[in-house]
């Protein structure tokens, strides 16, 4: 089965500043999905990346896809308070079964 | 409407009680998951239907009993749980049931808590 590996864990920015986030695959990509989750909620999609070297972005929140390295990174620019969260990588072309990597926990500190 | 909607909300059941959970979606989705959460863990798949019918079960305990009564609704029913088995539940739909080229769109779950 496929695995991924997210780096870092939890990771405390100060507001106004930029993060990434990695998600990385143990199988080739076939694609990738990024979710983020409130505590206890739901999760919320984020975008989807369907090719390598695709890059999309929405509002201050970039991926990139990298098939050859097998990754998949999240930028988030100017870091707001409702950035704070737990953010998910998923790999597509999963068939039905779509699975997530361990999570980063995001603390925006203001 | 672009909602999956989940009841309850909050549930609390005893070991010995028998209690459904209810998902519902009006988005035209062709394929409806559950998935099981823990604290600080990713959700975790636990069943698949596709067409209203199961295609994929992640070796689920038989006291949770997953049930498809139509295209817009998803139940799972529970008996006989452990204490081990609170957690959040989520239900997502998906578009096409090959590769939810349109992403999943998630419940926001039911915190099960088991006495």
């Amino acid at each position: 089965s496929q695995e991924l590996e997210q780096s870092p864990q939890s990771l405390i920015v100060q507001e106004g500043k930029n993060l990434t986030i990695n998600c990385t695959s143990s199988k080739t990509l076939y694609g990738l999905y990024w979710y983020k989750q409130k505590y206890g909620e739901g999760l919320i999609f984020l975008m989807m990346l369907q090719k390598g070297g695709e890059e999309k972005s929405h509002e201050k929140i970039t991926a990139k896809l990298d098939e050859k390295k097998q990754q998949s990174s999240l930028h988030i620019t100017a870091s707001q308070p409702s950035h704070a969260g737990t953010y998910l990588c998923g790999p597509g072309a999963a068939g039905n079964k779509l699975t997530f990597g361990g999570g980063t926990r995001v603390l925006v500190k203001p | 409407d672009t909602e999956v909607t989940q009841t309850p909300k909050h549930l609390v059941m005893g070991m010995t009680n028998k209690k459904s959970l209810k998902c519902e979606q009006h988005m035209g989705h062709r394929a409806m998951y559950w998935y099981k959460q823990k604290a600080k863990k990713p959700p975790e798949l636990m069943f698949v239907y596709s067409y209203e019918k199961l295609s994929i079960n992640e070796s689920v305990p038989s006291r949770f009993s997953p049930e498809c009564p139509n295209s817009s609704l998803l139940n799972l029913h529970l008996h006989a749980l452990q204490p081990e088995d609170s957690a959040l539940y989520l239900c997502a739909s998906s578009l096409s049931p090959g590769t939810g080229d349109y992403g999943y769109t998630f419940g926001s779950g039911t915190r099960l808590t088991v006495v």
